[in-house]
């Protein structure tokens, strides 16, 4: 079955504890990304990957990194998270760069105390 | 900067009611634009989009939205709604050959449907 996975699906944690939450997708796709989802704000980009190796920032990067070793996974990375950081995050990717419908992973919640 | 609201942030409805959420993208240039929907605990998922062409757009689950350039709009409707149609939507748009595939989304319409 054609999917974007996230793990782990719920996740408490404390402040400046480093944490990865993973993407995969199994569709060969080139573009990926990340999304916040937060109360009031709807989603807002993080970071974004357009093959592996390439990767840009979106609109709110601070205290986020991501990598794309590989065309299907493109973690995300909390170096030190803050409690600024509690939020929804979904991963997303489409086949090609420029025109084509994002598919979206089941969503992460995280809770940084 | 490129920018999406959707006015109505809750809406209530009844069974068999009609519906129209309203979207407003505010990029001058060619767009493409998408719904999305989130039912209460799933992912998002797309609903319908617009690249070009036909301006009167159907989706799934008998939902359609209509691309209005002048206006700068993109309202999702449905004639008749169901109880199942409860969930959160999502306006999104991306610029037409933009660089970084990006979605900017609206802040999202709940809606609830009582039986």
């Amino acid at each position: 079955e054609a999917q974007v996975t996230q793990n782990p699906r719920y996740l408490i944690t404390v402040t400046g504890k480093k944490l990865t939450v993973t993407c995969s997708q199994n569709m060969n796709h080139e573009y990926m990304s990340w999304y916040r989802q937060d109360p009031g704000l709807g989603l807002r980009q993080i970071y974004y990957s357009m093959n592996v190796e390439v990767t840009d920032k979106g609109d709110v990067p601070e205290g986020y990194k991501v990598s794309r070793k590989e065309k299907r996974n493109f973690p995300l990375i909390l170096e030190s998270p803050s409690p600024n950081q509690t939020s929804l995050y979904f991963c997303a990717s489409s086949p090609g760069v420029y025109t084509d419908t994002q598919y979206f992973g089941p969503g992460t919640r995280l809770t940084v105390l | 900067a490129q920018s999406v609201s959707q006015h109505n942030h809750h809406v209530i409805l009844s069974e068999a009611a009609s519906l129209e959420l309203g979207c407003n993208y505010s990029y001058g240039g060619t767009v493409n634009l998408f719904w999305y929907v989130q039912y209460p605990g799933q992912h998002l998922q797309l609903l319908l989009k617009y690249f070009s062409g036909d301006p009167l757009v159907k989706g799934i689950k008998g939902f359609e939205a209509e691309f209005i350039k002048s206006k700068f709009s993109f309202n999702l409707r449905k004639p008749s709604v169901q109880w199942s149609d409860t969930a959160e939507y999502f306006c999104a748009s991306r610029r037409d050959g933009g660089a970084t595939n990006k979605l900017i989304f609206g802040t999202g319409t709940l809606l609830a449907v009582q039986p």
